[in-house]
């Protein structure tokens, strides 16, 4: 089976473009979230996004945006790109909410670099 | 929200040396997992352990939730063990989301030849 899929793996911007980040979840699975990891640091908690619903947000400014398309696939929206959004992007998807269901697999990250 | 502590930060080991990394929590957590993250990024789910003990090989796991840490247990240590170690815990309560991880800073281990 494959695995969670983000694209692009790279991408460079300068500050002030907006960027569009997506992924694929593991087949079956319904939940899909969204993490931000800078050099050094542990991910840090963006969105997360279940059945086609924002059920969470981490505490990112309003130019993060997400959403979830009907066959569970989404996107990460970032506008106005400051250098500090410089960081690697991972995606990660559950088969659901509850017990076992929400152990999350991970995708390879995108990788963005802001100059 | 939790906050998450691991230790030791880093770890440098030779080659078939065992080792216990740690996590501690704030609070008490639904979800919990251990993760190792390669040198390309990618996250690696060696444990979900939210309780009990769990093995895989030379990894195991064991979660005390009602005092709020888990322990990651590498035995007969290898070069490919070496990595960053993170673990990471949510809470979900009633009908909400359980989706929110919040990850410790991590321990980085070495493991020489």
């Amino acid at each position: 089976d494959a695995g969670v899929t983000q694209s692009p793996t790279h991408l460079i911007k300068t500050r002030g473009q907006q960027v569009t980040l997506r992924c694929s979840p593991i087949s079956g699975h319904k939940s899909v979230s969204w993490y931000q990891q800078v050099l050094g640091q542990g991910p840090q908690f963006i969105f997360q996004y279940y059945e086609k619903e924002e059920r969470g947000r981490g505490n990112f400014p309003d130019r993060f945006s997400a959403r979830q398309f009907p066959n569970y696939s989404s996107e990460l929206n970032v506008n106005a790109l400051l250098l500090g959004d410089s960081a690697l992007y991972l995606c990660a998807s559950s088969r659901g909410q509850l017990g076992t269901y929400n152990e999350q697999f991970f995708g390879p990250g995108t990788r963005l670099t802001v100059l | 929200g939790i906050q998450v502590e691991q230790s030791p930060p880093d770890l440098i080991l030779q080659e078939g040396a065992n080792s216990t990394l740690r996590c501690n929590f704030s609070d008490s957590v639904n979800n919990l997992q251990w993760f190792h993250q390669n040198p390309w990024g990618q996250l690696i789910n060696l444990f979900y352990i939210p309780s009990g003990t769990k093995q895989n090989g030379r990894l195991s796991a064991t979660t005390v939730a009602t005092e709020r840490y888990s322990l990651l247990y590498i035995s007969s240590s290898q070069t490919t063990d070496s990595g960053v170690y993170f673990c990471a815990g949510g809470i979900g309560t009633g009908g909400t989301s359980y989706g929110k991880l919040t990850f410790g800073q991590g321990t980085i281990l070495t493991v020489h030849p």
